[in-house]
């Protein structure tokens, strides 16, 4: 069956430490994998897709995530969080249909 | 200002009584997906269209829940004979083509007591 999987539940992080977000999905074929953010009392926002081409992925706000295929991997990377990194984190995935799977999410707390 | 428009914001309703949602997409985008989230879960995938032809449907959709897109611009969700259960985010999406993210709007809360 088709699933994503984030294993970090809730992560807290002080400002300028780094970040690494997990993410595995069982896909049979082609995968197209996203990330998603959502920030206190806000809709989903994409920060960055991949569908092929260069395995590490530049999103906006200074994230950046790595496809490695052979460990089923779609990482979530930040090299210094923020304050306002604060927010809930999704991983997803979608195969040959346009039907989009998500993680059930990671909570990320900065503190000042 | 996301581009998707859901209304309401939020829903309170009685058990048993029948709720329905709405979904406007940005304007030029075919496709439309509704999603629901509950506390601490990732959004869980109900069903989407392609224009007005729905194109997939979970099976964990009861068939209380029935959703349409009948010019295959807006959509509704409609949730009959609502149970404790149903109570969540209902949220929206909608995309141009597979070559791009899907956009989501603010979500419907229902709470149903």
């Amino acid at each position: 069956a088709q699933s994503v999987s984030q294993h970090n539940h809730h992560v807290i992080l002080s400002e300028a430490a780094s970040l690494e977000l997990g993410c595995n999905y069982s896909y049979g074929g082609t995968v197209n994998l996203f990330w998603y953010v959502q920030y206190p009392g806000q809709h989903l926002q994409l920060l960055l897709k991949y569908f092929s081409g260069d395995p590490l992925v530049k999103g906006i706000k200074g994230f950046e995530a790595e496809f490695i295929k052979s460990k089923f991997s779609f990482n979530l990377r930040k090299p210094s969080v923020q304050w306002s990194d604060t927010a809930e984190y999704f991983c997803a995935a979608r195969g040959n249909t346009d039907k989009l799977i998500f993680g059930t999410g990671t909570r990320l707390q900065v503190f000042p | 200002d996301t581009g998707v428009s859901q209304d309401p914001r939020h829903k309170i309703t009685k058990r048993g009584q029948n709720v329905t949602f709405r979904c406007d997409p940005i304007s030029e985008h075919n496709r439309l997906y509704w999603y629901r989230q509950t506390l601490g879960q990732g959004p869980e995938f109900l069903t989407y269209f392609q224009n007005e032809a729905q194109l997939e449907k979970s099976r964990l959709l009861s068939d209380r829940f029935s959703a349409e897109r009948p010019k295959g611009s807006f959509s509704t969700l409609e949730i009959q004979r609502t149970e404790q259960g149903d109570s969540a985010m209902y949220l929206c999406a909608s995309s141009f083509d597979r070559g791009n993210g899907y956009t989501f709007g603010s979500g419907t809360r229902l709470t149903v007591v």
